[in-house]
């Protein structure tokens, strides 16, 4: 059984920082690692799905990365703004089908 | 246009109601799911359907009963509603069932039931 885990659960950072949210997972035979993002009263939005074969996937400020010999996952994001805060969660596959979450990590960008 | 969107966005009931969360999807995806978000934020899978056939069914209480009309809806019918059913519920859509894991899905905004 796929268990995914993030840490901090929660993290608060300057803005124009650097950081690094963590996820980690305990089945590594996933086809690929997906982080989204969760705004307050609202949905999830997909941020980047990184495929088993990469390493690494980026889009705008944004990169994450996947070591799946080590069950592991990272999303970094340059420069943080107050548009950031949010929670953001990772997810991998479990069998074909459905996708197994983290419990997310609530992260507060302070102007 | 709303990609997926769920109706009501808030529900506030009363113990032993039954009440039903409506979710369309204009993606024109085969796959549509129903997700339980609890007070700890745990987002946990409940049921997925493609082109109105029943594919997931987590162990789920049978008061929950999904019901796909076309493969563009996914309902979500719960009867006689306990204190422990207030959560967030997702409905959220994929291209492909065989491959619903594996690629992007795409959320709707969120119920949040509150069962009094």
């Amino acid at each position: 059984k796929q268990e995914v885990t993030q840490i901090p659960a929660a993290l608060s950072v300057p803005e124009g920082e650097n950081l690094v949210l963590n996820c980690s997972f305990t089945d590594s035979a996933i086809y690929n690692l997906q982080w989204f993002r969760q705004d307050p009263g609202k949905g999830l939005t997909s941020l980047l799905l990184i495929q088993s074969s990469q390493r690494e996937q980026t889009s705008g400020r944004l990169n994450a990365s996947l070591d799946k010999s080590s069950g592991r996952s990272t999303l970094y994001i340059a420069a943080s703004q107050p548009g950031d805060s949010a929670t953001y969660l990772c997810a991998v596959p479990q069998g074909a089908q459905k996708l197994v979450f983290g419990q997310g990590t609530r992260l507060t960008i302070n102007p | 246009d709303t990609a997926v969107s769920q109706t009501p966005k808030y529900l506030v009931t009363q113990m032993g109601n039954d009440k039903s969360i409506k979710c369309e999807q204009n993606l024109g995806h085969d796959t549509m799911y129903w997700y339980k978000q609890d007070s700890k934020k745990f987002l946990k899978i409940m049921f997925s359907y493609n082109n109105k056939e029943l594919i997931i069914n987590e162990t789920v209480p049978n008061r929950f009963s999904p019901k796909s009309p076309d493969k563009a809806h996914l309902n979500l019918h719960i009867n006689s509603l306990e204190l422990g059913d207030s959560a967030v519920y997702f409905c959220a859509s994929s291209q492909d069932q065989r491959r619903g894991g594996r690629e992007t899905q795409y959320f709707g905004p969120g119920t949040r039931l509150l069962v009094l």
